[in-house]
């Protein structure tokens, strides 16, 4: 099993270009999403699907479109990128929970993106 | 609102114990997270808390008082790979999980 997989590792835009981050998951999980980290926050929430052909918008939503064509994949694009969307980019996908102890809703994470706009 | 408060910064000693605390204000409550963070590397599973009480797992251990919104997480033994930030998060009422900024742990030999 490879995980999750995120691609690429480190990005450098122009204000204004758009660019699409890919993520890909093997362990059969429903749930997917995309998260941003910055110095100083905690991880928000961008957007998140439940399954194929559902997405929904987490915290912090605008520049940014998600489609859920398979369960495998979830893209996450930037539309037109802005300076202030540098940031470190997680995929990061679980099972479906009901919350209960005997199933923690572990994420497990890819490796992150780095995204430098100028 | 809802609010995930932890320390930004803790220092520690090679062999010594260090506990993390952690504050929560959700709407709702569905369990709370530990995850551990490398600098450069993406979070991992350390432990999950949904009922009151602790939970241990090897060097690590979690508490949780759900009545108190707080939890802490106790590393015994520190060893130089402990060196990491620890990020706290809390699944609320629709499962979607609020985190806190995370407490840089510094070990020093």
């Amino acid at each position: 099993n490879a995980g999750v997989t995120q691609t690429p590792k480190f990005q450098v835009l122009k204000t204004g270009q758009s660019m699409t981050l890919q993520c890909a998951q093997d362990m059969n999980h429903e749930y997917m999403s995309w998260y941003r980290q910055d110095p100083g926050m905690g991880l928000r929430l961008i957007h998140y699907s439940v399954g194929a052909g559902i997405t929904d918008q987490g915290e912090v939503p605008n520049g940014y479109n998600v489609s859920r064509s398979t369960t495998e994949d979830f893209p996450l694009r930037l539309l037109s990128a802005a300076p202030s969307q540098t940031s470190v980019y997680f995929c990061a996908s679980r099972h479906l929970t009901s919350g209960t102890e005997l199933n923690t809703g572990e994420l497990f994470f890819g490796e992150g993106s780095r995204l430098t706009v100028l | 609102g809802q609010n995930i408060d932890q320390p930004t910064e803790m220092t520690a000693t090679e062999g010594a114990i260090v506990q993390i605390n952690c504050t929560y204000q959700t709407s709702g409550f569905n369990g709370l997270f530990w995850y551990q963070q490398h600098a450069g590397e993406a979070p991992t599973f350390l432990s999950y808390n949904v009922l009151d009480g602790l939970e241990e797992k090897g060097r690590f251990s979690s508490f949780l008082s759900r009545s108190k919104g707080y939890s802490y997480l106790l590393l015994k033994e520190l060893q130089m790979k402990d060196s990491a930030s620890y990020l706290c998060a809390v699944s609320d009422s629709n499962y979607q999980l609020i985190w806190g900024a995370g407490t840089k742990l510094i070990i020093k030999p």
